[in-house]
């Protein structure tokens, strides 16, 4: 059974970038695709985009097109979420969760425990 | 704006049964693509309950069930307990968006 642990929360100035990691415990992590899932306070749950370790390749959700950097790290099992040009509406707590596809299905079977960060002047 | 629309909220008492809908369309649900329900206890991470429509993972009591047809799926849950309250969220990917969509959410009260 895979363990997804993230890295600690984050305050950021408007404008700026951030990181946030998700390392995976056990279980295998290339073949699986890593998502990204973010909440805003009060709010309900937002795709960001997912990365294939194995491939490399990632895809993103249009609205955060350009903004976004979905990594993955094989060599340490860790994925990696970058959003630039913050701005108030990115502050949210930020899952990553493993993603299973195939046949028409697509579902998260293991979630990390979120990441708050907070965007603020 | 969410693609997939679900009743805000639901209650019922103890040891009753509710049933959260979710609506979508022909890019998403209808489009031949499994549908997955997440629970959300207040202030912890999503959890997978159901997944390809109407299946449990290991350790999801069969109080909780799911179902589609067309553009919509159905999560239904029986034996209500306190421990059920939470927000659901369905969930599926979209052919048109390319991208994974989550329900609106619908927040269940045990009354």
């Amino acid at each position: 059974q895979v363990q997804l642990v993230q890295s600690g929360a984050e305050v950021k100035k408007p404008g700026s970038s951030v990181k946030v990691s998700c390392k995976a415990f056990g279980g295998t992590f290339t073949t699986y695709a890593i998502s990204w899932v973010r909440q805003a306070p009060g709010q309900g749950l937002e795709w960001m985009g997912r990365v294939i370790p194995m491939f490399g390749i990632a895809k993103y959700a249009q609205k955060l097109q350009g903004r976004v950097t979905i990594t993955a790290d094989k060599s340490t099992s860790t994925a990696y979420m970058d959003l630039s040009s913050l701005r108030s509406e990115d502050t949210a707590v930020y899952f990553c969760a493993r993603g299973i596809r195939g046949g028409g299905a697509y579902y998260f079977d293991q979630w990390g425990q979120g990441t708050l960060v907070t965007v603020s002047s | 704006q969410s693609v997939l629309t679900q009743p805000p909220s639901v209650s019922a008492a103890p040891r009753q049964k509710v049933t959260i809908s979710c609506s979508g369309s022909s890019s998403n649900i209808g489009n031949n693509n499994y549908v997955s329900w997440y629970q959300q206890l207040p202030g912890t991470a999503p959890k997978l309950l159901i997944y390809d429509n109407d299946k449990r993972p290991s350790g999801i009591p069969d109080r909780f069930s799911g179902s589609k047809s067309g553009t919509s799926a159905t999560l239904g849950i029986t034996g209500l307990q306190t421990g059920d309250e939470a927000d659901y969220y369905c969930g599926t990917w979209d052919n048109s968006l390319s991208a994974y969509v989550f329900g609106t959410g619908t927040k269940v009260t045990v009354l």
